[in-house]
């Protein structure tokens, strides 16, 4: 079954530093999503990505995170200057089309900030 | 986005039928009822999705009553593996804006 994957599984990064976290949607889908999850916390909506732009994004998506989808197989989620509370897991997660179609989600990268 | 409220954990043991009910009075007429699940370090994976009445695939069956105010997850006869948390998702999730919104979920402890 084709599948979402993300790289790296766990990434340890210096406060102030820009990472990225990369992620392969599934081939067919068309939607993009990023997520996180703070340890012990909710799973919270970050970005909706179709068509080559941002659909929706939330208030935790400031000017520090940016996305983009290179070429026709990566997503990419960029933090520009990571912060302590940006520790957590980030998942990526994509969808064949809109409208209530399941959001398939990849295992996730856990980013650690020291 | 309907709130949703559903039991913050649960325990049962292998071999049982595990029934997670979740509530969400406030649901619209085109809202869907969605249930995932996610192990630990994983992230959330798709269970079932309904609007009215019963639906079944090969992993869990989910009812809908006609008021469709609440709904029920049904998981035949888990075994240790179905430990996990389970999130009841509720929204029409309209067209290339489909963000899911997650509660805190029901924690399932199943026992040997």
């Amino acid at each position: 079954e084709p599948e979402v994957t993300q790289t790296p599984s766990h990434q340890v990064t210096q406060m102030g530093q820009e990472v990225i976290l990369r992620c392969v949607p599934i081939s067919n889908h068309l939607y993009f999503y990023w997520y996180r999850q703070i340890l012990g916390q909710k799973v919270e909506f970050l970005v909706s990505f179709y068509n080559n732009e941002i659909s929706e994004k939330s208030e935790i998506f400031d000017d520090q995170f940016s996305v983009e989808r290179p070429d026709g197989s990566n997503f990419t989620l960029k933090i520009r200057s990571t912060k302590l509370e940006d520790s957590a897991m980030y998942f990526c997660a994509s969808q064949v089309t809109g409208g209530g179609q399941p959001q398939h989600f990849g295992d996730g990268t856990r980013l650690s900030i020291l | 986005l309907a709130k949703t409220t559903q039991p913050i954990s649960m325990d049962s043991y292998e071999g049982q039928e595990v029934n997670i009910t979740c509530s969400h009075n406030n649901i619209a007429t085109n809202d869907y009822i969605t249930w995932y699940q996610q192990f630990p370090s994983q992230g959330p994976r798709f269970i079932i999705q309904g609007y009215k009445t019963k639906v079944t695939n090969e992993v869990a069956s989910l009812f809908i009553p006609a008021d469709r105010k609440s709904s029920t997850l049904s998981l035949p006869r888990v075994s240790l593996s179905d430990t996990a948390v389970y999130y009841c998702l509720v929204g029409d999730y309209p067209g290339n804006t489909g963000k899911l919104i997650f509660g805190q979920g029901t924690t399932l402890q199943v026992k040997p």
